[in-house]
């Protein structure tokens, strides 16, 4: 079965770093696009990035642009979000889905990420 | 883009059927028919429930229905149950090649 564990969530300070990693299995990744979605405290979902099967097409939310860098290993059958720069308001959950012609068929169950001094 | 607007919150009682609205633009919902909906309930991971406006993936029961009609698409809960009883999220593709969610919408069974 499709399984989607993030990991590399916690706490740090504003203007610092954190990598995000998402671990697939289930599935032959690199034929799928994905996604990073985030939650933040008692708010909406908000879609993130996504990247190809391949790599060669990636798209950021604008909140994200240039501070977050999405990437994959398809010989891991791993996704990254590397994310730099961050911010009081990137406080939140953040999911990887599987996308699957423009649908999100498959979540994982988020990795929380606290910035804060 | 900005997020697609829906109800803040819905309720009904088990067994009625409630419909949960979501309205875009003539970018998004209005020119795709790429609307999907997401139940998220706490701790749990997000679950795809309507895809492509209104196809339901295997598994899902088909208390489940969606439609659309020009910049609005809905959700649709018949026979509501408990476990019903959660936070649902509209999506949509859009003309910039990226997706958008909905406000979201809690859903209380009473």
């Amino acid at each position: 079965q499709v399984q989607l564990v993030e990991s590399g969530g916690g706490l740090v300070k504003p203007g610092g770093s954190l990598r995000l990693s998402c671990a697939a299995s289930g599935f032959t990744f690199s034929d799928y696009y994905m996604s990073w979605i985030r939650q933040a405290p008692g708010k909406g979902l908000e879609w993130v990035s996504y990247i190809s099967s391949s790599g060669s097409t990636i798209y950021y939310a604008d909140s994200v642009k240039g501070r977050f860098t999405i990437s994959r290993d398809n010989a891991k059958n791993s996704l990254y979000l590397q994310m730099n720069s961050l911010r009081a308001e990137d406080t939140a959950v953040f999911y990887c889905a599987r996308l699957t012609h423009v649908r999100f068929d498959y979540w994982g169950q988020g990795t929380l990420v606290t910035v804060s001094s | 883009q900005s997020a697609l607007t829906q109800p803040a919150s819905v309720s009904g009682s088990p067994g009625q059927s409630i419909t949960i609205s979501c309205t875009g633009t003539s970018s998004d919902v209005g020119i795709y028919n790429y609307v999907s909906w997401y139940q998220l309930h706490p701790g749990k991971a997000p679950k795809l429930m309507i895809y492509d406006v209104s196809n339901r993936p295997s598994g899902v029961s088909i208390r489940f229905s969606g439609s659309k009609s020009g910049n609005t698409a809905s959700l649709t809960i018949s026979g509501l149950q408990a476990e019903d009883e959660a936070d649902y999220y509209c999506n949509s593709y859009t003309t910039s090649s990226t997706p958008v969610f909905g406000t979201g919408t809690k859903v209380t069974v009473l």
